[in-house]
């Protein structure tokens, strides 16, 4: 259980143009989700933090105009890269927490897109 | 605010051999530690979990990890290395205790496997 589907699992994209990334929680209700960006042989990095009906809390140094967050229902919350310019190209994952007692919680990982603007 | 710190960006070791990877979390004990593993190009699988219930844990491939107070540890190790363990390793941290909490990873250890 805890699966969270990310989709597209990459794209090329033109400089200027607009990508919208999707994550969705498929057997559970992700109330909240966690956005995350990784360059080449980097760690993850916390972009954003989307609870589902408000406004997404984003990182410092986050451009919240060029990264919109939406998390419009319990199981899809949405990236767009908006006006992307090479330097978005990177790997961005999802990642929700599915809570409860015992060995049944954690967080669980899209399995991630492969930005490339070009 | 929470902090792992991961020594070694690169481990190598034969196939066999034991695997030690090394994480060090901030001086407050923390609520819930992870040891994630990422293929290249790929999200990320969870390997193990802290919680407080037994400090030393089993996770999966023949992964463990042992939770030590004493000296704010929770390193990561496995008995005989497999050539598919090669992968990227991450050590993470949750702020807090609910799925709203954040969670903070480590800089990454690569684990390479000789033959």
């Amino acid at each position: 259980g805890a699966v969270v589907s990310q989709h597209p699992s990459w794209v090329i994209c033109k400089s200027g143009t607009s990508v919208k990334i999707e994550c969705r929680s498929l057997d559970f209700q992700a109330t909240t989700m966690f956005w995350y960006r990784q360059f080449p042989k980097q760690s993850l990095m916390l972009m954003a933090t989307s609870n589902e009906g408000s406004k997404a809390t984003y990182e410092q140094g986050v451009e919240k105009d060029k990264f919109l967050i939406n998390h419009a229902s319990l199981t899809l919350s949405t990236l767009t890269v908006t006006s992307a310019h090479p330097e978005d190209s990177s790997f961005y994952i999802c990642s929700s927490g599915k809570w409860g007692r015992g060995d049944n919680y954690g967080y669980t990982f899209g399995s991630g897109t492969r930005l490339t603007v070009v | 605010a929470q902090s792992v710190t991961q020594l070694g960006s690169h481990v190598s070791v034969s196939e066999g051999a034991l695997v030690l990877l090394r994480c060090n979390y901030s001086s407050s004990v923390p609520p819930y530690l992870f040891w994630y593993v990422q293929y290249p190009n790929q999200g990320l699988q969870l390997l193990l979990k802290y919680t407080s219930a037994a400090t030393l844990v089993k996770g999966i491939n023949g992964f463990e990890a042992e939770f030590k107070k004493s000296e704010t540890s929770f390193h990561l190790t496995k008995p005989s290395a497999h050539m598919s363990d090669a992968a990227e390793y991450f050590c993470a941290v949750s702020e807090g205790y609910s799925s709203a909490s954040k969670i903070i990873f480590g800089s990454g250890t690569r684990l390479s496997i000789r033959p």
